[in-house]
Formats: structure tokens, C-alpha cells, sequence
């Protein structure tokens, strides 16, 4: 079955660690993205790579990395620089770089700092 | 900048009843604009869209019309069911300076009670 995977589903952290979230995706799509969801709220985008090797910073980066070593796969890293990474993060790809194509969501990791 | 913006709920409904949730946006351009869905627990899931003005988007009984001269892309249902009851997101994709980013509303949390 084709789709996006995000692993773990659930995530628990001490406070001061650094942490990768997984995002896999076998659509073959060319973009993918990091978006955190926080309660009553719309989802804000971290990070975005329109091609392997490149990516770039979406509306609230800061204290987050990615990589985008492979096609397939779009890593998320929440650093400890991040101020208060609790929240619902959701990966994303679409088919290319157009108006017309729709993202399509993994299944989301929920990251809990304690 | 752009933006979208979203009748706030909860949303509280009785089986059957008629939906409405109302979505205006701000853009320069021509942007597409999409409706998805988040059940709990869960990742968005690509409702209906429309990519022009005057284009009817729909799916599952759920319907919306992109207005350019409203600036509006209200959701509506005729009959709602039980398992209508999720979050629903309007979003709107545009492009600028190379780059294709979703810019979301802030969701509105519709209940159907049987």
C-alpha cells in the first residue's frame, strides 16, 4: 500500500534531549513537509523540502532540524533549543511543486516532554 | 500575508441536521483552496478541493464553492451522521518566490449527536 509512515506514534522525552521524528513516504513524491499542531490551533509549518538534499525553513523553525538524505524520507529533529516542543507533529508530501497538488498526512506523532 | 479564517466551535449538531462552516481567506494570487479532516487521533485527510474560481469542490456528501469575489469557501452538508464528527481544516495553497506552503485556518471541531 502506498502512503506516508510516521514513527513512533507516541513519544516521551525528558527535558534538555534531542529527538527524531520519522517520516517515511513510498508515493515517490518530490516534497515533503513538518507541520506542529497544537490544541485549537491550525497547523503551523517547521520545515519543507521541495527536492532531495535542499530544504527550508517554514514558519517557526527555530529549534528544530531536518535532512532530506533520500527521496523517501524526511526526518524531523526537535533540539533541546526548543522551547516547549510538546505538541502533535504531522508529516506531509505531495506529488510536486504546484498549486494543484494536495499534501497528503501521515498518521502523526504526538511528543510528550516531560 | 495570507491567511485563512474559520467560524470558530465547537459545532454541536443533531443527526440529520444541515452544516455550515464558514471559511474566508486572504491571498494575493490565485491560490487552491482544500478542506480536510482530522479524526481523533489521527492525521488530516484531504476532504474536497478546488483549484479556481467558481470550481465546486466535493466529496462524501460535504460540498464547497471557491468565491473570488466573497474571498470565500464556506463547507456545507445537508444531512450530517454521527461519524461526520471530527475537525475540519481550510486551508489554502499558494505559491511564492519558488515555494508551494499550506496556510491553515484553525480548525472547527464539529459534534453530531445521534
Amino acid at each position: 500500500d502506498g502512503g506516508i509512515t510516521q514513527s513512533p506514534k507516541y513519544l516521551f522525552r525528558k527535558e534538555g534531549q534531542n529527538v527524531t521524528l520519522s517520516c517515511e513516504q513510498n508515493l515517490n513524491h518530490d516534497a515533503m513537509y513538518w507541520y506542529r499542531q497544537d490544541p485549537g490551533q491550525g497547523l503551523r509549518l517547521i520545515y519543507y523540502s521541495q527536492i532531495v538534499n535542499d530544504f527550508q525553513k517554514g514558519d517557526i523553525a527555530e529549534g528544530y532540524s531536518v535532512s532530506r538524505e533520500k527521496k523517501e524520507s524526511f526526518p524531523l529533529t526537535v533540539t533541546s533549543a526548543q522551547k516547549n516542543p510538546t505538541a502533535f507533529y504531522l508529516c506531509a508530501s505531495a506529488p510536486g511543486t504546484s498549486v494543484y497538488n494536495e499534501q497528503f498526512f501521515g498518521p502523526g506523532t504526538r511528543l510528550t516532554v516531560l | 500575508g495570507n491567511s485563512v479564517t474559520q467560524m470558530e466551535g465547537p459545532v454541536t449538531l443533531s443527526e440529520e441536521a444541515f452544516l455550515t462552516i464558514n471559511c474566508t481567506y486572504t491571498a494575493t494570487g490565485y491560490p487552491s483552496l482544500f478542506w480536510y479532516v482530522q479524526y481523533p487521533g489521527e492525521g488530516l485527510q484531504l476532504l474536497l478541493k478546488a483549484t479556481k474560481a467558481d470550481d465546486k469542490g466535493s466529496n462524501k456528501g460535504f460540498e464547497a464553492t471557491y468565491r473570488k469575489e466573497t474571498t470565500s469557501f464556506h463547507l456545507e452538508k445537508g444531512s450530517v451522521q454521527v461519524s461526520d464528527s471530527a475537525v475540519y481544516f481550510c486551508a489554502l495553497l499558494y505559491s511564492g518566490a519558488g515555494s508551494y506552503q499550506l496556510t491553515f485556518g484553525k480548525g472547527t471541531k464539529l459534534s453530531v449527536i445521534p
